[in-house]
């Protein structure tokens, strides 16, 4: 089954870092790449960064630049986001998504994973 | 990065067809084919439903089209059913250096 499986929900204090896992299955993982998209309460979905699964080339969004890291572990078919430094504001749903380098639209999202900064 | 515009909550009857906008700009829905569309149930994964401004992936309904004049896009879903109440936003390529944005998220309620 083609699918994206994100690890559970998360709670951090301000400060802390966190880190996202999300697991492909069903498809070849170094073919494609991996998006990290959040949303907050109330808020717009909002892009955060790309890597090509295949080369690991990255880029981010200037927003998170120097806070936020995605890597990927080909061996495991997994993609990690970690975002440091979190204040209350960085408290949202945090998604995955796969891209054809090819394509400009996200063919596959993982099932979210939530995330709350709270003292 | 700046948001594209959807009306808050659209609903309909059974049947009816309803639809719902995603306003941009040049440099993003205007400029670009680029729009794609998901819809969103509570708890479950994001599903594109078009991309391309009006292409429909496989297994996804006729219900649902799209189309797009100038700097806004619309999906339309026709012959409204129960299963479509859910979430919906729409996502463009953009030139800005965030090269994608996203929808403000429309909630679609079957009547």
């Amino acid at each position: 089954q083609v699918q994206l499986v994100q690890s559970g929900a998360e709670v951090k204090k301000p400060g802390a870092s966190v880190k996202v896992s999300c697991k492909a299955s069903g498809y070849t993982f170094t073919n494609y790449a991996i998006h990290w998209v959040r949303q907050a309460p109330g808020q717009r979905l909002e892009w955060m960064g790309w890597i090509n699964v295949g080369n690991g080339n990255r880029k981010y969004s200037q927003k998170f630049q120097g806070r936020v890291t995605i890597t990927r572990d080909t061996s495991a078919g997994t993609a990690h986001m970690e975002l440091s430094s979190l204040r209350s504001e960085d408290t949202a749903v945090y998604y995955c998504a796969k891209h054809d380098n090819s394509d400009y639209y996200f063919d596959l999202w993982g099932q979210g994973t939530p995330v709350t900064v709270s003292s | 990065q700046s948001a594209l515009t959807q009306p808050a909550s659209v609903s309909g009857s059974p049947g009816q067809s309803i639809t719902i906008s995603c306003t941009g700009t040049s440099s993003d829905v205007g400029d670009y084919k680029y729009v794609s569309w998901y819809q969103r149930h509570p708890g479950r994964a994001p599903k594109v439903i078009l991309y391309d401004v009006s292409n429909r992936p496989s297994g996804v309904s006729n219900r649902f089209s799209g189309s797009k004049s100038g700097n806004t896009a619309s999906l339309t879903i026709s012959g409204l059913q129960a299963e479509d109440e859910a979430d919906y936003f729409c996502s463009s390529y953009t030139s800005t250096s965030t090269p994608y944005v996203f929808g403000t998220g429309t909630k679609v309620t079957v009547l």
